[in-house]
């Protein structure tokens, strides 16, 4: 079955301190992993798009990584506009597009 | 360019009432459509998605309906809402399988 896990559910960091999301994953044949940003009461925006172990993707103070059963999400240096709910997903084994979620990382940033 | 329009933005029904939230998108053709829902501090659950006019999937067993009329409409819809369908209610669209969704603002069902 195809499964989506996020840790740690919450992480409260200082502004300035580094740290990193961790998405664990189990699908057959990878076709994409997905990383999400979600403010509250808004839909999710999307972030990266991942496709094979190795590859690595970065936007401003984030950056995220792919390994076969894992991706991380580094922000670096962050800043309290970087608080918010982190989403991660797969694309499932079939043909249809369909993504399954994790249950997000919220993130708050303290200045 | 590509958008999607998602409404109301917020919705407060009384148990037992019907509900249809509508979705709309523009700028693309033949778009894949779906439907989440998230529950307070939960990740998205897929409800039903469409990969064309008329053709629907439902992925849980639930008190919703979903249908598509045209090319770029997708409705999700009750005849009798449950205390349970209260959540966020998000609709997205993908264009083929190999990039990620866009999202609708969402709408906040409460139902009392």
């Amino acid at each position: 079955e195809d499964q989506v896990t996020q840790s740690p559910e919450a992480l409260r960091l200082q502004e300035g301190e580094s740290s990193s999301l961790n998405c664990s994953y189990t699908v057959s044949g990878l076709r994409g992993l997905f990383w999400y940003r979600q403010d509250p009461g808004k839909g999710p925006e999307f972030l990266f798009t991942l496709y094979s172990a190795g590859e690595e993707k970065e936007k401003e103070r984030l950056k995220a990584t792919l390994t076969k059963k894992e991706s991380f999400l580094h922000i670096t240096a962050p800043k309290p506009e970087d608080s918010a709910t982190y989403l991660c997903a797969v694309q499932d084994s079939s043909n249809t597009g369909k993504l399954i979620f994790g249950q997000g990382t919220t993130l708050q940033v303290k200045p | 360019s590509q958008t999607i329009h998602q409404w109301p933005a917020t919705l407060v029904q009384p148990v037992g009432s019907p509900l249809s939230l509508e979705c709309t998108v523009e700028g693309t053709s033949n778009p894949n459509l779906y439907w989440y829902r998230q529950a307070a501090g939960r990740g998205l659950q897929l409800l039903f998605y469409s990969v064309g006019i008329g053709q629907i999937s439902s992925e849980v067993p639930q008190n919703l309906s979903a249908s598509r009329p045209q090319d770029r409409q997708f409705i999700l819809s009750s005849k009798k809402l449950l205390l349970s369908d209260s959540g966020f209610y998000l609709c997205a669209w993908r264009v083929g399988t190999l990039y990620g969704y866009t999202f609708g603002s969402g709408t906040r069902l409460t139902v009392v």
